[in-house]
């Protein structure tokens, strides 16, 4: 079975603090993803990532950063964490094979930032 | 742009009564569809899919068909159990480099025995 594994499923932050979340998968998969989400918006991506060392930004960057250094892991980074994110955030991952491939969830990191 | 629109919710239910879940969509070229379900305390775990046009998904007794058509890919299921209150998500897949999904905005379900 494809694991998702995420580093918290709670957190509590302060605003102003540096916080990681972290993602790791155990199947070779070559894409992984970030998404928040919040009631009545769905999912929305902040960062995905297609091999190791490479990012590109989804929908809603802005307030974070993530880093790839491996193929496994992947890491959401919010630099000054602000009130307003305060989320679910959740990683997924995924194959790479030309057609739409099923990505995998892990459990979820709710985020609370006082 | 690309975009998913679901069926307004909570949706509240009696034990084996009929379900439908409306999702239409907004895409250019021909993505794929997907039913993605979270169950209380979870992240998201594949329900079903379809990709291309006619295609049915079908698994755990829910179906959709991805009607090119009128844009659509409803969620369906003729007797629903306890089991299935959840929050159910439509999406779409762009071949993008990486295979991004759109979602919708979730519907809960809530099955009442």
């Amino acid at each position: 079975d494809v694991k998702v594994t995420q580093s918290s499923r709670y957190l509590v932050k302060r605003t102003g603090e540096k916080v990681f979340l972290e993602c790791v998968q155990d199947m070779d998969h070559e894409n992984m993803f970030w998404y928040r989400q919040d009631p009545g918006l769905g999912l929305r991506l902040i960062y995905f990532s297609y091999d190791v060392k490479m990012k590109e930004k989804g929908d809603i960057p802005e307030g974070y950063s993530v880093s790839r250094e491996k193929k496994e892991r992947f890491s959401l980074i919010l630099e000054s964490a602000s009130t307003n994110q305060t989320s679910m955030y959740l990683c997924a991952s995924s194959w790479t094979s030309g057609g739409a491939d099923t990505q995998y969830f892990g459990p979820g990191t709710r985020l609370t930032v006082l | 742009g690309d975009s998913v629109t679901q069926m307004e919710g909570p949706v509240t239910l009696s034990e084996e009564a009929f379900l439908t879940i409306n999702c239409t969509y907004t895409a250019t070229g021909y993505p794929s569809l997907f039913w993605y379900v979270q169950y209380p305390g979870e992240g998201l775990q594949l329900l079903l899919k379809a990709t291309k046009a006619d295609d049915k998904g079908s698994n755990k007794g829910f179906e959709a068909t991805y009607r090119k058509e009128t844009t659509s890919f409803h969620l369906e299921k003729g007797s629903v159990q306890v089991s299935d209150s959840a929050v159910y998500f439509c999406a779409l897949g762009l071949i993008q480099g990486a295979q991004k999904l759109v979602f919708g905005q979730g519907t809960r379900l809530t099955i009442n025995p």
